[in-house]
């Protein structure tokens, strides 16, 4: 049983590009969480996403940021016009239905890196 | 705001010493979770301790909740230079359903 799958691992833009990032759900999960990791920190919430519902986005910007998990197909974290700034680690997490949603656990991806020169 | 902090920030240990790291969050919480991170990887869960849980252990992992304190502590025995990385704890409180809130991490070196 495959994890949680991101790519790319590693992403470079330049300023004012836009950066795709997906994210694979474990098999049977229909809970995708994104989170974003700056150096030396610890990851940040972004958004929450069930199948084709956006749940919870308040920890992601209001500009440039969007977020979507469709019927078919991955989570998809799409940031315009990057800027220095968005550089970080990007990890997406996933979760069964009901109970391990509201359990808490979730399980993690490798992360993707994305450098904005 | 950040919900957890963990303390110290970096600690560098002998292999085959104990390795203590604390955790202080400031809301109710429902679990506490504690991951590690390899250098430049994702992370990996280790252990979940709920909060009507004082202690919990898995392999040579001992995790303490003292939900009075509102603190946690992870304990690594008999440390290994593979236990080299970053360990985050994580709370999900009663009010969110899903979120997890991480601290910014404790680095631990194991020199072998």
């Amino acid at each position: 049983n495959a994890g949680v799958m991101q790519n790319p691992r590693h992403l470079v833009r330049r300023r004012g590009q836009e950066a795709r990032l997906r994210c694979s759900p474990m098999k049977g999960h229909s809970h995708v969480y994104w989170y974003r990791q700056l150096p030396e920190e610890g990851l940040k919430f972004m958004v929450y996403l069930q199948k084709e519902n956006i749940i919870d986005e308040s920890g992601m910007p209001k500009e440039r940021f969007s977020a979507e998990f469709p019927k078919e197909g991955p989570s998809i974290l799409r940031i315009q016009q990057v800027v220095r700034g968005d550089s970080a680690a990007y990890f997406c997490a996933s979760s069964p239905a009901v109970q391990g949603a509201t359990r808490g656990e979730q399980f993690f991806g490798p992360g993707t890196r994305l450098t904005v020169l | 705001s950040q919900q957890g902090e963990e303390d110290p920030q970096a600690l560098s240990i002998q292999e085959g010493e104990n390795a203590t790291m604390n955790c202080s969050y400031k809301t109710s919480i429902n679990n506490l979770q504690w991951y590690r991170q390899n250098s430049g990887r994702g992370l990996v869960h280790l252990i979940l301790i709920r909060s009507n849980e004082r202690e919990k252990h898995s392999g040579r992992l001992r995790v303490t909740l003292d939900t009075s304190k509102k603190s946690s502590s992870l304990l690594i025995t008999a440390s290994r230079a593979a236990d080299t990385a970053s360990y985050f704890c994580a709370t999900k409180k009663y009010s969110d359903d899903y979120k997890l809130s991480f601290g910014a991490g404790t680095t631990v070196t194991v020199r072998a």
